[in-house]
């Protein structure tokens, strides 16, 4: 089956934890992406990579850092400078130079803090 | 400012009865893409439906359509013949074309809908 599967499906952070989300493709997908989305409210990006290797900061990615050294994954880290973590993360991936360029997302992570 | 807008508040539809969902962009660029997504409560986002800027005629997907006004800036998403598993939230989303090749979308809030049998 050809997707995106993010994991774990739940994930619970100590105060001054870093904990890392994962992200797989198999859509041979050139871009992946990673977003936040709190309760009632849109997504918002964190962090986008359009190749191996290569990554930039979308709106509001203090507190994340990411890796892309793989063209299948982009492991997301939420380190203990993002003070308020509690919230859904959503990883896509689009291939890129097509006309559309449309975004396909995983299941999610639901990050809480203990 | 807010690139994309809506604002209804959660809707209530009699299932197989239609329904609109609205949404206003706010952009100056002439090439630009409108998305609409499907989250249903196990949190996935589902892709339902593209129009481009420069496309000449609203954009139809089975039983989803785009009402696209480009004068207006609306994008509004109708719904026909509702069925239970519509009952969702849905996002509307724009990507501005000078940021193409960084395939950047701006959401808006959704709009939540229930379908009532």
């Amino acid at each position: 089956d050809g997707g995106i599967t993010q994991s774990p499906k739940y994930l619970f952070r100590k105060e001054g934890q870093n904990v890392t989300l994962s992200c797989e493709q198999n859509l041979n997908h050139d871009a992946m992406y990673w977003y936040r989305q709190d309760p009632g409210q849109g997504l918002r990006l964190i962090y986008y990579s359009q190749i191996v290797n290569d990554f930039q900061k979308g709106d509001i990615a203090e507190g994340y850092s990411v890796s892309r050294e793989k063209k299948e994954s982009f492991p997301l880290t939420v380190t203990s400078a993002q003070k308020n973590p509690t919230a859904f993360y959503l990883c896509a991936s689009s291939r890129d130079r097509l006309a559309k360029n449309i975004q396909y997302f995983g299941a999610g992570t639901r990050l809480s803090v203990l | 400012a807010q690139k994309i807008t809506q604002t209804q508040p959660g809707m209530f539809v009699q299932e197989k009865e239609a329904v609109t969902l609205d949404c206003t962009y706010d952009t100056s660029d002439q090439s630009y893409g409108l998305f609409w997504y499907k989250q249903p409560s196990s949190g996935e986002m589902i892709f339902l439906i593209y129009q481009g800027s420069y496309d000449e005629q609203n954009a139809t997907e089975g039983r989803y359509s785009l009402n696209f006004q480009k004068a207006r800036k609306s994008a509004n998403l109708v719904i026909s013949a509702s069925q239970l598993g519509d009952s969702a939230m849905y996002f509307c989303a724009m990507r501005e074309d000078t940021d193409y090749g960084n395939n950047r979308l701006a959401f808006g809030k959704g709009n939540q809908v229930v379908v009532i049998p």
